[in-house]
């Protein structure tokens, strides 16, 4: 089975920082990865899929790069309602959700 | 804009059989996506439980796959879940959501419902 880990778990940061998450794949997965944010007590909302499409209505300083077992979620630079919580997924097989990455406020 | 509502009860016993109805509104069942059960404990990640097409073809996670069955009533626009012999572990919030037309991006959940909490107590 394919296994996702995802880092870090959480991290802090300032409005106005340039934020990075990061997911590896145990194996090859090709671009079949998405990302999603999760606020408390909210569903989870797509945010990029396939690697690096912007899913409609998502800001432009969200970016997603990277294919094969390494990935990369960019928030360019952090606004005060990007403080939440981040789950990559990967599609190639039955959907997997890597642990998720808590973004709070420095 | 679609929308997806989870429904059923909020409290189930150990060992009883856990049922949740998601009930589609501003677009059709029988469109070509894929409809998927997530699951999420409290304070912990995402599970993916599995997803139906209208046609009735399922796709389950390995894990769950002897307690779950997921099934579609294109009459009531609605799809369900039922999970067997539940315990505590499956105490989770528990989301229905709207996938891609593909085989592959059927998987990328691009509409969620609100999310149902169900707790395993006896």
């Amino acid at each position: 089975a394919i296994r996702i880990t995802q880092s870090p778990s959480s991290l802090s940061a300032s409005t106005g920082d340039r934020v990075t998450i990061t997911c590896r794949a145990s194996q090859g997965i090709s671009s079949y990865l998405a990302w999603y944010q999760q606020k408390p007590g909210k569903a989870p909302k797509l945010l990029i899929y396939a690697a690096s499409t912007l899913q409609s209505g998502v800001p432009s300083r969200f970016s997603g790069s990277g294919s094969g077992t390494d990935f990369t979620l960019t928030i360019s630079c952090l606004q005060s309602e990007d403080f939440a919580t981040y789950y990559c997924q990967q599609y190639y097989s039955y959907p997997l959700f890597g642990g998720g990455t808590k973004v709070e406020i420095k | 804009q679609v929308q997806l509502q989870e429904s059923g009860p909020g409290l189930v016993k150990p060992s009883g059989t856990l049922s949740l109805t998601c009930a589609v509104s501003g677009g059709s069942i029988s469109s070509s996506n894929w409809w998927s059960w997530v699951r999420q404990p409290p304070g912990k990640g995402l599970e993916w439980i599995g997803e139906i097409y209208h046609s009735g073809s399922t796709n389950y996670n390995p894990s769950l796959k002897s307690r779950v069955t997921i099934s579609v009533d294109k009459s009531k626009n609605q799809f369900s879940l039922k999970l067997s012999s539940v315990t505590a572990a499956d105490t989770a919030v528990y989301y229905c959501a709207r996938g891609g037309s593909s085989a592959v991006a059927g998987s990328i959940l691009g509409h969620w419902g609100q999310g149902t909490l169900v707790t395993v107590s006896s």
